[in-house]
């Protein structure tokens, strides 16, 4: 039972270039979230799925999309990266919007 | 939409003593207010919650209130350790879009000096 797990760990991006990163969760989970953690900022939600082919946009949705063709995996995409995408992403899983949300590892991305 | 507002930002207690983190929220809707922690890079951990209809919980050394009226909830660590050290964040569910969200706060960094 491996709960949330993440890929990549690491990512280093010039400005410019695309990427997808994978989130995979083994509890069955219906709802998924995408968040990104920068310093004295919190985590704030990017996209968000509340079951298997919906997505939902969160606070800061721009620049990013999402896909849940899989009930278990949640994908988080970058088309164009930016300097000022230069975070900590984290995905987390639930059974419900008013459980214990669990999160994955973390992505630690960087844009130059 | 919701925003949760957290203080304060940097706690330092001595071992033994008690430390309280407080968060307000603006949604008096919101129903379910959760507390995570965070180990330097870690992911975050749920360590308690609390729902609405429920004024205190308490699990062990930690405990969170909830004042519906003045839309507050506080943190209490009892008897802090120095494995209490790391960065708390509360959050609140607030209705956004299609369901409710969590909003987080902007986080405590707590050290507990030996």
């Amino acid at each position: 039972n491996a709960g949330v797990t993440q890929t990549p760990k690491f990512r280093v991006l010039k400005t410019g270039q695309s990427m997808t990163l994978l989130c995979a969760q083994d509890m069955n989970h219906e709802y998924m979230y995408w968040y990104r953690q920068d310093p004295g900022m919190g985590l704030r939600l990017i996209h968000y799925s509340v079951g298997e082919g919906t997505t939902a946009k969160g606070e800061v949705p721009d620049g990013y999309n999402v896909s849940r063709l899989k009930k278990q995996n949640f994908l988080l995409g970058l088309e164009s990266a930016a300097p000022s995408q230069t975070s900590v992403y984290f995905c987390a899983s639930s059974y419900s919007s008013l459980n214990e949300q669990f999160f994955g590892p973390g992505t630690r991305l960087t844009v130059l | 939409g919701e925003n949760v507002e957290q203080h304060p930002s940097t706690l330092s207690v001595q071992e033994g003593d008690s430390a309280v983190i407080k968060c307000t929220y603006s949604d008096s809707a919101s129903n379910y207010f959760p507390w995570y922690k965070q180990e330097l890079g870690k992911r975050p951990q749920l360590i308690i919650d609390i729902r609405s209809n429920v004024g205190e919980k308490k699990d062990q050394r930690i405990a969170v209130t909830l004042n519906k009226t003045a839309k507050h909830f506080s943190l209490h660590i009892t008897e802090t350790q120095p494995e209490d050290s790391a960065v708390y964040f509360c959050a609140a569910s607030g209705l956004g879009g299609s369901a409710r969200q969590l909003t987080f706060g902007s986080g405590t960094q707590l050290t507990v000096l030996p």
